[in-house]
């Protein structure tokens, strides 16, 4: 399996209160990405990072900010949780390269009430 | 922008064949993923195709028309662990090789 670590993987928080999930990785990847998947809506992306401190927007960035300090480590912050954000969040590594594939780590699965 | 297609849901029986489609229209195409996804769990790598044509592995075959945008997902002698979502990722082309996932197909194997 691919070294991918997600923390925490459940979590149950409050409308208004910040919430950081963190993905790390052992496999010295250069891209990094983050997804939410929601019922009727498959993986939707919602930032990436190509390098360290080297991120971009997804379909889904409003609401959402990433920092990647370390080629090991992205982080996904809700600055304020709303109950729309309420989903199972994957991370993703992977090479960059077209053929490559992307492994996921096991998901953390956030309600935010 | 790209539009992706799948079945919501599909049911076989143990032992038979499925197909599971996907269709897409996209800007510029550089290839196709199938994922495989377990009821809580992380997507896992099945298959990537480029070239027209179909890609065996095993009990599951790809193939691919690019000229119609069009993939399928094979599935010979199901088994009950099969059971699961599978999902079809286009790659365009250029850029940073993102691809965009469709909304995944509920593959259901009853005995």
């Amino acid at each position: 399996d691919a070294g991918i670590t997600q923390s925490p993987r459940h979590k149950v928080t409050e409308t208004g209160t910040p919430v950081t999930l963190r993905c790390h990785q052992t496999e010295n990847h250069r891209y990094m990405y983050w997804y939410r998947q929601d019922p009727g809506h498959g993986l939707r992306l919602i930032h990436y990072s190509y390098g360290v401190k080297d991120t971009d927007k997804g379909e889904v960035s409003d609401g959402y900010s990433v920092s990647r300090s370390k080629t090991e480590d992205f982080l996904l912050t809700l600055e304020s949780a709303t109950s729309s954000q309420t989903s199972v969040y994957f991370c993703a590594i992977g090479t960059g390269d077209s053929n490559q594939p992307q492994h996921f780590g096991d998901g953390t699965r956030l309600s935010i009430l | 922008g790209q539009n992706i297609d799948q079945p919501t849901e599909m049911t076989a029986t143990e032992g038979a064949i499925v197909q599971i489609n996907c269709t897409y229209q996209t800007s510029g195409f550089n290839g196709l993923f199938w994922y495989q996804q377990h009821a809580g769990e992380a997507p896992t790598f099945l298959s990537y195709n480029v070239l027209d044509g179909l890609e065996e592995k095993g009990r599951f075959s790809s193939f691919l028309s690019r000229s119609k945008g069009y993939s399928y997902l094979l599935l010979k002698e199901l088994q009950m662990k099969d059971s699961a979502s599978y999902l079809c990722a286009v790659q365009a082309s250029g850029g940073s090789y993102i691809p965009t996932f469709g909304r995944g197909t509920s593959l259901i194997v009853h005995p």
